[in-house]
């Protein structure tokens, strides 16, 4: 089974800066696709950005291209988003989770089959 | 990159089945068997029931099943129990190699 866990939340004024981070056990890490899926308050759920197992392919959903980086360092078990940039409505809860993802050539990429999930790091943005 | 349309809500009594529909378009839902399912108490992470339109993870109770037909997915929860009272997220991989969620159906268990 895999552990996830998230960090780096907190209060950021609009146009400000944040990186996430999401440390992982229990599996191999290099071996599984993840992304970041976010839900704002009173909203639903809503995929922010993949990244395959490798680190060489990352996506993104349009609100964030341009501002967000999504990344990841097998050797530390870890996966990041930068935030740059924020916006109000970036305001979330935002979740790191591991995906069964579509697997070939040795490495796996994102296809939102989300079955391990971190219990998510609360981002505010506001002045 | 729209948002799969759900119903806003659901309600059945204990023992009885409900159904929730997931529609999106031949560029997510019709074009792709990665569709998924995902139950989420609030203040608690989301939980995988259905990933590639009908198999159920290990642990998930056979009264959950999926299915799809053209742009629609389908969740059955049978024999309806308190504890299922729950959110309920459809997901699809897309066309432009994204993931997109529906807006939530909200189960009441009367």
């Amino acid at each position: 089974e895999v552990q996830l866990l998230e960090s780096g939340g907190g209060l950021v004024q609009p146009g400000g800066s944040l990186r996430l981070s999401c440390v992982a056990s229990g599996h191999t890490f290099s071996s599984y696709a993840l992304s970041w899926v976010r839900q704002a308050p009173g909203k639903g759920l809503e995929w922010v950005s993949g990244i395959s197992g490798s680190g060489g392919s990352t996506y993104y959903v349009d609100s964030v291209k341009g501002r967000f980086t999504i990344s990841r360092d097998n050797s530390k078990n870890t996966l990041y988003l930068q935030m740059n940039s924020l916006r109000a409505e970036d305001m979330a809860v935002y979740f790191c989770a591991k995906d069964r993802g579509y697997c070939t050539g040795g490495t796996c990429y994102p296809r939102g089959s989300f079955d391990f999930w971190g219990q998510g790091t609360l981002v505010t943005v506001s002045s | 990159q729209s948002a799969l349309t759900q119903p806003a809500s659901v309600s059945g009594s204990p023992g009885q089945s409900i159904t929730i529909s997931c529609t999106g378009t031949s560029n997510d839902v019709g074009g792709y068997n990665y569709v998924s399912w995902y139950q989420h108490h609030p203040g608690k992470a989301p939980k995988l029931i259905i990933y590639e339109v009908s198999n159920r993870p290990s642990g998930v109770p056979e009264r959950f099943s999926g299915s799809k037909s053209g742009n629609t997915a389908s969740l059955t929860i049978s024999g309806l129990q308190a504890e299922d009272e729950a959110d309920y997220y459809c997901s699809s991989y897309t066309s432009i190699s994204s993931v997109v969620f529906g807006g939530g159906t909200k189960l009441t268990v009367l």
